[in-house]
């Protein structure tokens, strides 16, 4: 059984471009969650999604960022015009639900130039 | 808003040494503590604690919460290189949808 796969591993951006991150979560997890990791700092909850729903957005910045979990395929997350700020690992978990032991990916690594 | 503190930041210790890390937490409608082990990966699960005062055991690490003083210990005897890593703690509130709210971390060393 795959574990959450995270791609890509590194991702480098100039500042104005748009940031793609994608995450599949393991085989019967149908809630993801996205976390962002500053250098110094914990993670920090963005967004908990479920199929085609976004349950929790409070943790996400109100502009640039969205996120997505289609029917079918990984949860994206958009960042648009990135800017330095921006650069962090990002973070995806998933789990069944109700036990609500999340499992996490290996991270995306976000350089901003 | 919730808060986990962590303590030490950092520790170095020795082979074979007994290392105990600490997380204290101010949670509303705490539901779950959960510990994870970050090396350059995935963090990885290690403990759920849900109920005061049961110990978690898996080989040489196990942990125990103390809902009444509000933290948790994480202790892991006969400490090897390869478990030379960042632990964090995370709490998790009833009614919070799920989003768990993390420590800082404790970066530990294990030197040969």
């Amino acid at each position: 059984n795959a574990g959450v796969m995270q791609n890509p591993r590194h991702l480098v951006r100039r500042r104005g471009q748009e940031a793609r991150l994608r995450c599949s979560p393991m085989k019967g997890h149908s809630h993801v969650y996205w976390y962002r990791q500053l250098p110094e700092e914990g993670l920090k909850f963005m967004v908990y999604l479920q199929k085609e729903n976004i349950i929790d957005e409070s943790g996400m910045p109100k502009e640039r960022f969205s996120a997505e979990f289609p029917k079918e395929g990984p949860s994206i997350l958009r960042i648009q015009q990135v800017v330095r700020g921006d650069s962090a690992a990002y973070f995806c978990a998933s789990s069944q639900g109700l036990e609500n032991i999340q499992y996490f990916g290996a991270g995306t690594r976000l350089s901003v130039l | 808003e919730d808060k986990v503190v962590q303590s030490p930041l950092s520790l170095v210790v020795h082979e074979g040494d007994t290392v105990t890390l600490n997380c204290s937490y101010e949670v509303t409608n705490f539901r779950s503590l959960l510990w994870y082990k970050q090396e350059k990966k995935a963090p990885t699960f290690l403990f759920m604690l849900t109920s005061s005062g049961i110990e978690k055991k898996s080989g040489r690490l196990s942990s125990i919460l103390d809902k009444k003083e509000l933290f948790s210990i994480l202790n892991i005897t006969a400490t090897q290189t390869g478990d030379s890593a960042i632990y964090l703690c995370a709490v998790e509130a009833r009614g919070s949808n799920y989003k768990l709210t993390f420590g800082k971390g404790t970066l530990l060393t294990v030197n040969p």
